[in-house]
């Protein structure tokens, strides 16, 4: 069965640097998202993407994260300059199509820490 | 707004007894409702969704949930709780432009 992938799995930086989490979506879908899920708490969502542009992103998502699909298989989440509470596992998830049926499937997470 | 509320943070039950997570909802329109199991270093898996048709809806590894409008509730059922079946589990609703919004998550533990 197809799934979404993500790497690394795991990644520390020191507070300041950029890191670039890495996501595989399902080779088919159209519409690629990431999440966020601080430790101990509810999943949220960052952003929306859809025909190489944003569709929607939330308060969270400001301008230090970016998002690319540089090629036709990947899309990357940019934090320009980490600060310690993005720290958090980051979620990739996609859709085939956005009708109200549609579920996301996600990705294994990346979790970052950042000291 | 969207919103989902998982109000228990943990529930405990024993292997070969049904277990019950609760979600209840908040929507503007038609609810579309999800629920999505993690286990232990891993992402969120689907487990089942209600669009629209029969309040009962059956999902992977023998779950099952059931939709009350009235109640605006859609709680995660199971007849017969395996050990297997612990991890965290998310009820998620479906907001505009198809973001989800999750709940807090519940940690169900089956006991052997």
């Amino acid at each position: 069965e197809p799934e979404v992938t993500q790497t690394p799995s795991h990644q520390v930086t020191q507070m300041g640097q950029e890191v670039i989490l890495r996501c595989v979506p399902i080779s088919n879908h159209l519409y690629f998202y990431w999440y966020r899920q601080i430790l101990g708490q509810k999943v949220e969502f960052l952003v929306s993407f859809y025909n190489n542009e944003i569709s929607e992103k939330s308060e969270i998502f400001d301008d230090q994260f970016s998002v690319e699909r540089p090629d036709g298989s990947n899309f990357t989440l940019k934090i320009r300059s980490t600060k310690l509470e993005d720290s958090a596992m980051y979620f990739c998830a996609s859709t085939r199509q956005v009708p109200s049926q549609e579920t996301q499937y996600f990705g294994p997470g990346t979790r970052l820490l950042v000291l | 707004a969207q919103s989902v509320a998982q109000p228990e943070d943990q529930v405990n039950v024993a292997e070969g007894n049904p277990l019950t997570v609760k979600c209840t909802y908040s929507v503007s329109g038609n609810p579309y409702l999800f629920w999505y199991v993690q286990y232990p270093n891993r992402g969120l898996q689907f487990l089942l969704k209600y669009i629209t048709g029969d309040n009962l809806v059956k999902g992977s590894y023998g779950f099952e949930a059931e939709f009350n409008k009235s109640q605006t509730s859609f709680h995660l059922k199971k007849p017969s709780a395996l050990v297997s079946d612990s991890a965290l589990y998310f009820c998620a609703v479906r907001g505009n432009f198809n973001k989800f919004y999750f709940g807090s998550g519940t940690k169900l533990n089956v006991k052997p």
